[in-house]
């Protein structure tokens, strides 16, 4: 299965800035996803991110605030834009395992950035 | 894609067996049962998956009921390791807008005793 390098792994931001988090994969893949845990959450899907075209945004989350860029299939970033407090989160990007969609692929997971916003 | 409901928390001692339950009685056909696990401040890790036959692999073992309105999900023999939360996930496989998406719940937190 694919390995996941996710930078940074923590930092700590001033609200009002901006922070990109980087997802290096060690292998080409479809599709990349950005999942947000909140503390004491469970993981929500911020996005999807496919290379060569838009990503694909769920319900609640918007362009101007996580954008993401994916330039090529094995690396993605997110931006966390105009932080605040609210936006302390570990965010995890995450990538099937396997090179189809086919039953037989589950998901590999980053470790995660974790953010704290002051 | 179908919703679980997992029990909130388990516990279990070290060397017995974890026997983890995911109501999920509103599957459809096209839709695989997935395990995964988040032991703490660490990415998910994918566990084991199933349409409708048990399956077992090196870390686990899922049982499917035959009207696949419920599964188990075994660990034969758990360690302190093993201490994680479990998130049971229904997923369609066919394509449309949820394609490749997992939808978490709260998952179970499976504390794991000497």
């Amino acid at each position: 299965s694919a390995v996941i390098s996710q930078k940074p792994s923590r930092d700590i931001c001033q609200r009002g800035t901006s922070l990109t988090i980087q997802c290096q994969v060690d292998s080409q893949v479809t599709m990349m996803f950005w999942y947000r845990q909140q503390p004491g959450q469970s993981l929500t899907l911020i996005a999807t991110a496919n290379q060569g075209s838009e990503a694909t945004y769920e319900s609640g989350f918007v362009i101007d605030k996580f954008p993401i860029s994916r330039p090529n299939l094995t690396f993605s970033t997110l931006t966390v834009s105009n932080m605040s407090p609210e936006d302390s989160s570990i965010y995890l990007c995450s990538v099937s395992r396997g090179t189809g969609w086919g039953p037989n692929y589950g998901y590999t997971f980053g470790s995660g950035t974790r953010l704290t916003v002051v | 894609d179908a919703k679980t409901t997992q029990p909130t928390s388990m516990d279990c001692a070290e060397g017995r067996a974890a026997n983890l339950p995911c109501n999920h009685s509103t599957i459809s056909g096209n839709e695989y049962v997935y395990w995964y696990r988040q032991i703490h401040s660490q990415g998910p890790q994918y566990i084991i998956h199933g349409l409708k036959n048990n399956e077992t692999n090196e870390m686990a073992s899922l049982i499917i009921t035959e009207d696949r309105k419920s599964s188990t999900l075994i660990l034969p023999h758990a360690t302190l390791r093993d201490t994680a939360v479990y998130y049971c996930i229904v997923r369609s496989n066919a394509g449309g807008t949820s394609y490749g998406k997992l939808t978490f719940g709260q998952g179970t937190i499976l504390t794991v005793h000497p």
